[in-house]
C-alpha cells in the first residue's frame, strides 16, 4: 500500500490568513486528490491535482480559494486561502496508481480550526 | 449524480457481537472501497471490492455489482472497531474520483 504523509496534522489559524498543507507519497502515483470533511460530515472531493498543470476542481470549489500544486509524481500542496470559520474541517490527501488497480489511499488528514 | 447510501447511520454493539453494514449505490461503478475512520480522523483501507467477496480476519465484504450494493460484516466486534465506516464508489466515467456515502457510526461497548 502507498504511505501518504501530510503536514501539518493539525493547526489553529486566524480568520483571513492562509494555510498550506503538504502531501508526500512514498512512491510515484498516477492520481492525487484533495478531499474536505466538514465536522460530522462525509468526505467531499475538492480537486484532482494534476502533475505539471492546473488542478481540476469540482463544482463549488475554486482555484482562488483552494490553490493546488503538484510539481512531481509524489508531492502536492493544498492552500486554504483567506480562511473563515466555515473552513474548519479535516483536509485529506489521497493517491491512487495503476500498479495498485487504482485503489485509493489516504493521508492521516490535517485538522484545521479557524478562529 | 450517483447516490451512495449507507445504513444504518448509527450502531451500538456490545463487545463480541456481530454486525452487517450496508452500502447501496444508484449507478454502475468501476470501484468500491470500504474505509474505517478512527477517532483521530485517519482513513484506514479495509477493502477494495468492486465485486465478489473478500475476507480479512474478523472483517469480510461482499459486493453484488449487478444489484448495486455492498455489505461489510464485522464479527466478534472489539472496542477498537469503534469509529465511522465509509463506503466509497468510483463512477464509470469519473477518472478514479471517489464519491463517499454518509457513513455508519459504530460504537462498541466493553
Amino acid at each position: 500500500s502507498a504511505v501518504i504523509s501530510q503536514k501539518p496534522s493539525r493547526d489553529i489559524c486566524q480568520r483571513g490568513t492562509s494555510l498550506t498543507i503538504q502531501c508526500q507519497v512514498d512512491s510515484q502515483v498516477t492520481m492525487m486528490f484533495w478531499y474536505r470533511q466538514q465536522p460530522g460530515q462525509s468526505l467531499t472531493l475538492i480537486a484532482t491535482a494534476n502533475q505539471g498543470s492546473e488542478a481540476t476542481y469540482e463544482s463549488g470549489f475554486v482555484i482562488d480559494k483552494f490553490p493546488i500544486s503538484r510539481p512531481n509524481l509524489t508531492f502536492s500542496t493544498l492552500t486554504v486561502s483567506n480562511m473563515s470559520p466555515e473552513d474548519s474541517s479535516i483536509y485529506l490527501c489521497s493517491a491512487a496508481s495503476t500498479d495498485r488497480s487504482y485503489e485509493a489511499f489516504f493521508g492521516q488528514g490535517t485538522r484545521l480550526t479557524v478562529v | 449524480g450517483i447516490q451512495v447510501e449507507q445504513s444504518p447511520p448509527d450502531l451500538i454493539l456490545q463487545e463480541g457481537a456481530n454486525s452487517t453494514l450496508r452500502c447501496n449505490f444508484s449507478d454502475s461503478v468501476n470501484n468500491l472501497q470500504w474505509f474505517h475512520q478512527n477517532p483521530w480522523g485517519q482513513l484506514i483501507n479495509l477493502f477494495y471490492i468492486p465485486s465478489g467477496t473478500k475476507q480479512n480476519g474478523r472483517l469480510s465484504a461482499t459486493t453484488v455489482a449487478t444489484e448495486r450494493y455492498s455489505l461489510l460484516y464485522i464479527s466478534s466486534s472489539q472496542t477498537t472497531d469503534s469509529g465511522v465506516y465509509f463506503c466509497a464508489v468510483e463512477r464509470v466515467d469519473s477518472s478514479y474520483k471517489l464519491i463517499f456515502g454518509s457513513g455508519t457510526r459504530l460504537l462498541v461497548r466493553p
